[in-house]
């Protein structure tokens, strides 16, 4: 069946250092995987962070980036210096494009910024 | 405003009691969903509906019911709660079309005993 597999956490990086988390999947049974990035911050629902649904493309959002590689299967989240607000949990997600299809979600990666 | 609200924010109840929780959305989305979180784990598809008076299977229903009164509300329903279903359960929602976003609500924190 369709997985991801990220990065476990937890993750604790100093202010202004750089981040990544790993996000690699396996789509079995989609023909064109989107590829998604959520945000849970403390006492919030999921939100999205950004999103990419063509291979080879790059999204972007709140200084973070993300690439659709479809060679290695793979959707690293990266971030060049990161601040004390960015401290939540981050879940790499793959859909289809279908209509309403469901989204499958990776195991979440706790990010904690030190000050 | 809040897009997905859910109620309640959190619950505990006694192991074979009925546990109804509820989603409401404003997003005039066709699509709505519920998933489960367990600790240290993503999440999983419990129920979808694409239109009202309708629900389809997910990925791990055992166990659960759901039910989609009108475009905005969609209930999860345990008939007979248990141990294991002690978790944090999301409401989502989402456009038609295909590829787009699912839109989350907070979330409820079930503990069963």
């Amino acid at each position: 069946g369709d997985s991801v597999t990220q990065t476990e956490g937890p993750v604790t990086v100093s202010e202004s250092e750089s981040l990544i988390i790993n996000c690699t999947y396996s789509a079995t049974s989609i023909a064109y995987p989107n590829l998604f990035w959520y945000v849970r911050y403390p006492g919030e629902g999921l939100q999205l962070l950004l999103k990419v649904i063509t291979a080879g493309q790059k999204g972007s959002s709140r200084g973070f980036e993300a690439t659709y590689n479809k060679e290695t299967t793979s959707f690293h989240l990266q971030k060049a210096s990161v601040q004390e607000s960015d401290s939540a949990v981050y879940y790499c997600a793959l859909g289809d494009n279908n209509a309403g299809a469901k989204l499958t979600f990776g195991g979440g990666t706790r990010l904690t910024v030190r000050p | 405003e809040a897009a997905v609200t859910q109620s309640p924010r959190s619950k505990v109840a006694v192991t074979g009691g009925k546990v109804t929780l509820s989603c409401h959305q404003t997003n005039n989305h066709d699509y709505m969903y519920w998933y489960r979180q367990d600790t240290g784990h993503g999440l999983r598809l419990i129920h979808y509906s694409y239109v009202a008076d309708s629900t389809e299977k997910g990925d791990i229903p055992d166990g659960y019911k759901a039910s989609r009164p009108s475009q905005e509300n969609f209930s999860l329903i345990l008939e007979l709660a248990s141990l294991s279903q002690t978790a944090v359960y999301f409401c989502a929602s989402s456009e038609r079309t295909g590829g787009r976003e699912q839109y989350f609500g907070p979330g409820t924190r079930l503990t069963v005993l």
